[in-house]
């Protein structure tokens, strides 16, 4: 199984800052199936990122995800105060089919 | 437009059963693979199971494998999970998302989720 490590655990910002989320993953992985989820308190996950890269269908163009093989990044470029939230990054292999990690706070300062 | 409506959660006790069900008020359900996600209390998200868009493809974690068993009915729009032998560990709010068309492995859209007590 791919294990996908999410790193920091808490990050803490200030409105307008720049939000860098890593996602590791124990073994490579296809860039086409890594995804990221942003989750709000009481509400379902949202797909922001898919194929590592590609925004989904109205996420605004200060999400950006890059990466390839082990190390994966979420890139926030200015905080705007409906971005704090956790977000989940995710991957699909067809063996062990989607696992996700275990997801960065991204907090107010 | 894909909306996912869930039901069927609720307490039930150790060893017990409990059928949830998702509803898609979209017209293209019979096209969309589906997937059952759950998150413990506090935790983070688990994949729990897996079917295509014309069932005959079907996955399962290991957690709930031989457990729990997803089925869909694509004339009513419905996909299922049947939980059979529920354990502490399966308390949970399931969420149903549905697989993008492209085949990038991502869920595009989700549920509101439904919670699944189990205690004693």
């Amino acid at each position: 199984e791919i294990v996908l490590t999410q790193s920091p655990g808490t990050l803490s910002l200030s409105p307008g800052e720049r939000a860098t989320l890593s996602c590791r993953a124990s073994q490579s992985v296809s860039s086409r199936y890594l995804a990221w989820y942003q989750q709000k308190p009481g509400q379902a996950p949202r797909l922001l990122i898919y194929g590592a890269s590609s925004r989904a269908t109205g996420i605004p163009d200060r999400f950006s995800g890059s990466g390839s093989g082990t190390d994966f990044t979420l890139t926030i470029s200015r905080l705007e105060p409906e971005d704090f939230a956790v977000y989940y990054c995710q991957q699909y292999v067809s063996s062990r089919p989607w696992t996700f990690g275990q997801g960065t706070k991204v907090e107010i300062k | 437009e894909v909306q996912l409506l869930e039901s069927g959660g609720g307490l039930v006790q150790p060893g017990g059963s409990l059928r949830l069900s998702c509803e898609d008020s979209g017209v293209t359900f019979s096209s969309n693979a589906m997937s059952w996600v759950r998150q413990a209390p506090g935790k983070g998200l688990e994949w729990v199971s897996a079917i295509s868009g014309n069932s005959l493809t079907t996955k399962y974690a290991d957690s709930v494998k031989g457990r729990f068993t997803i089925s869909r009915d694509n004339s009513k729009n419905t996909l299922y999970l049947q939980m059979n032998s529920l354990r502490a560990g399966d308390t949970a709010i399931y969420y149903c998302a549905k697989e993008d068309n492209n085949d990038y492995y991502s869920f595009d859209y989700w549920g509101q989720g439904t919670l699944v007590t189990v205690s004693s």
